[in-house]
């Protein structure tokens, strides 16, 4: 049972486009849900997280949308460059539960191309 | 700086060898983890610990075991490698009660089976 879907698996956008990644999730005890980035041979990296007690939160060209009710959230990067090329993963997590435990969507290969 | 580090980056290894993968971090985290990432299936929770000498399964344990016997160190274990426990193995680890329940990686280590 995946509880949390994400698309497309892989983007290409060229160079001060927009890139969007979407997610969705099952589970509606879900309260946490980061974005994590992963260059090649590095490990994944927190990027940017949101709780679902606000629809959007932004940190420079990154932005996180959130709608509670469709159970969905997605990343928007905003003027994409070549040096955003990774591969971006969603998650969820309940704090109310086990909440050390992230539960990842399987990842979207970015390419920006100059 | 935080730090996680993994012993190898690379290893090969012959089907049926026992097999050890070690994870040190050095911010005091209560909470270590390991998981497989395999192209289009992303990040699967193997095993975690959240303390010394306490351990939980994931999603996907089996062929697996895990140590944990100093609060800095995991250790993933495999009994009898096979083939299809090919992969990249991430190590990660997380404050207790952090609000954020963030998670840092290690680089991993690219582990073949032959």
């Amino acid at each position: 049972q995946q509880q949390v879907k994400q698309s497309p698996q892989s983007l290409i956008v060229q160079k001060g486009g927009i890139s969007i990644i979407n997610c969705a999730y099952e589970n509606t005890a879900f309260d946490y849900f980061p974005w994590y980035q992963q260059f090649p041979g590095k490990g994944p990296a927190l990027l940017i997280a949101i709780r679902p007690d606000v629809s959007e939160k932004k940190e420079g060209r990154f932005t996180i949308s959130f709608n509670k009710s469709a159970k969905q959230f997605s990343l928007h990067i905003m003027d994409s460059q070549p040096g955003d090329s990774a591969t971006y993963f969603c998650a969820a997590s309940n704090s109310g539960g086990s909440n050390y435990k992230l539960t990842f969507g399987k990842g979207t290969l970015l390419t920006v191309n100059p | 700086d935080v730090k996680v580090t993994q012993s190898s980056r690379y290893l090969v290894k012959r089907t049926g060898e026992k097999v050890f993968l070690e994870c040190v971090q050095d911010m005091d985290h209560e909470n270590m983890f390991w998981y497989r990432q395999d192209p289009g299936l992303g990040l699967r929770l193997i095993y975690f610990s959240y303390d010394v000498k306490m351990k939980e399964k994931g999603d996907i344990p089996e062929g697996y075991s895990v140590s944990r016997e100093k609060k800095e160190r995991f250790s993933l274990i495999l009994e009898s490698a096979s083939t299809n426990q090919t992969s990249m193995y991430l190590c990660a680890s997380r404050k207790s009660g952090s609000p954020y329940n963030e998670q840092f990686f290690g680089p991993g280590t690219r582990l073949t089976v032959l």
